[in-house]
């Protein structure tokens, strides 16, 4: 069964400061993989995905993520962060022909001044 | 395009009554949603697939007879919580599977719907 890693639980960023955010995957064959935001009471919102081609993929808002199969790792970048990003992140991995998806226990991205 | 619905957005209802939260896909069909919960600061724990009609596949340790799961139609998935306990006060997020003008099924997921039970 595929399973997930998000081995930072919080993460305090300065606004203007560059953001990493690391994801870990076990899963047999190529992963579907996603970011997801969610601000508090609210959905998810699809940041970026990757299903093949180019292991760096670009998303919304700025994010970008690249997929190093080497690793298993699908880490999530911005250079720099602004307040409004401070949200909850899930990193996903979905199995390929049925998407049912498997999430991370997320990261709380907190911006300080 | 892709836009899932929830309603209603939250409630508030008392012990032992039921409550029906409605999952719709609204621009394209869905023959597959999922059902979702999330604890407070949480992750996201799938509770059931439901698939249009047919029954729907629960996973581990969810009460099916607690958790109707009704998809009568091609966009419209619905969620009951029957006898409702505090304890099932939570946040459900259901998702529709969908093309939405790509080649890759992918999950479009709903907004939540915020229970709490008094």
């Amino acid at each position: 069964a595929q399973s997930v890693t998000q081995p930072d639980i919080h993460i305090t960023v300065s606004e203007g400061a560059s953001l990493e955010l690391r994801c870990n995957y076990s899963y047999g064959a190529t992963p579907y993989l996603f970011w997801y935001v969610q601000s508090p009471g609210q959905g998810l919102q699809l940041l970026l995905k990757y299903f093949s081609g180019d292991t760096l993929v670009q998303g919304i808002k700025g994010f970008e993520a690249e997929f190093k199969r080497s690793q298993s790792s699908f880490n999530l970048r911005k250079p720099s962060v602004h307040w409004s990003d401070a949200a909850e992140y899930f990193c996903a991995v979905g199995v390929a022909g049925y998407s049912t998806l498997t999430f991370g226990k997320g990261t709380m991205l907190l911006v300080s001044p | 395009g892709a836009v899932v619905s929830q309603h209603p957005s939250w409630v508030i209802c008392k012990s032992g009554t039921s409550v029906k939260i409605e999952c719709r896909s609204l621009d394209f069909q869905a023959t597959t949603m999922f059902w979702y919960r999330q604890f407070p600061k949480q992750s996201l724990m799938l509770m059931a697939t439901s698939n249009e009609g047919s029954k729907a596949t629960y996973e581990q340790g969810v009460e099916k007879d607690k958790f109707l799961i009704n998809h009568a139609s091609l966009t419209l998935s619905t969620l009951t919580v029957t006898s409702a306990h505090p304890e099932d006060s939570s946040f459900y997020i259901c998702s529709a599977l969908g093309l939405a003008g790509g080649t890759i099924l992918e999950q479009y997921f709903g907004p939540g719907t915020r229970l709490t039970v008094t």
